[in-house]
């Protein structure tokens, strides 16, 4: 089992430009969420998937868009990049909406 | 609105010397209560769940336990490896399928 893994692992981006991050399980788990870690922030949730064809926002969603439509992937997307986006972002996988499991992140800069 | 504080923010030991973490948290009903380790460059790393007050679970030099208000993690004779960051969180919403995170509490073991 690879568990929960992000593509890609780093990217620069322009203001303004847009990109999708990629978030793959394969422990056939129900819940699925993307966070962002920031100095002195600590873990915030952007938005989550409590199942296939779902999506809630969390506590930041601003900037961002998220989609679901296989239950093994939870796509992140940024329609126009800013640099208060440069982040890093994690995302992490749960059978019942607890034990969350969390991927390697993706580092993302904005310039 | 729930809240989790971890202390403190840092903490440098010299190899075994035993401290204690902690983690207080304010939530309208308690529904367990996780313990994660964080690598630098990686994601978290799921350690402990806690579900009531006067429970304690063991990991090698791990032992984390619960009270109604917070929740203590010693590390015992730490060795370098240990050297981490270490963030609580509980688990947030009406449904409870979401987690709130600590700010962390970065450990550095000096051989």
């Amino acid at each position: 089992n690879a568990g929960v893994t992000q593509t890609p692992k780093f990217r620069v981006l322009k203001t303004g430009q847009s990109m999708t991050l990629l978030c793959a399980q394969d422990m056939n788990h129900e819940y699925m969420y993307w966070y962002r870690q920031d100095p002195g922030m600590g873990l915030r949730l952007i938005h989550y998937s409590v199942g296939e064809g779902t999506t809630a926002k969390g506590e930041v969603p601003d900037g961002y868009n998220v989609s679901r439509l296989k239950k093994q992937n939870f796509l992140l997307g940024l329609e126009s990049a800013a640099p208060s986006q440069t982040s890093v972002y994690f995302c992490a996988s749960s059978q019942t909406g607890d034990t969350q499991y969390f991927g390697p992140g993706t580092r993302l800069t904005v310039l | 609105e729930d809240q989790v504080t971890q202390s403190p923010e840092a903490l440098r030991l010299q190899e075994g010397e035993s401290s204690s973490l902690n983690c207080s948290y304010t939530v309208s009903g308690l529904r367990g209560l996780f313990w994660y380790r964080q690598d630098p460059g990686k994601g978290p790393e799921f350690l402990f769940t806690l579900y009531s007050a006067g429970e304690e679970k063991e990991k090698e030099r791990l032992k984390a336990t619960l009270t109604k208000k917070e929740s203590f993690l010693h590390i015992t004779a730490p060795k370098p490896e240990d050297s981490a960051t270490y963030l609580c969180a509980v688990p947030a919403g009406a449904a409870g399928n979401k987690l709130t995170f600590g700010g962390g509490t970065r450990v550095l073991v000096k051989p």
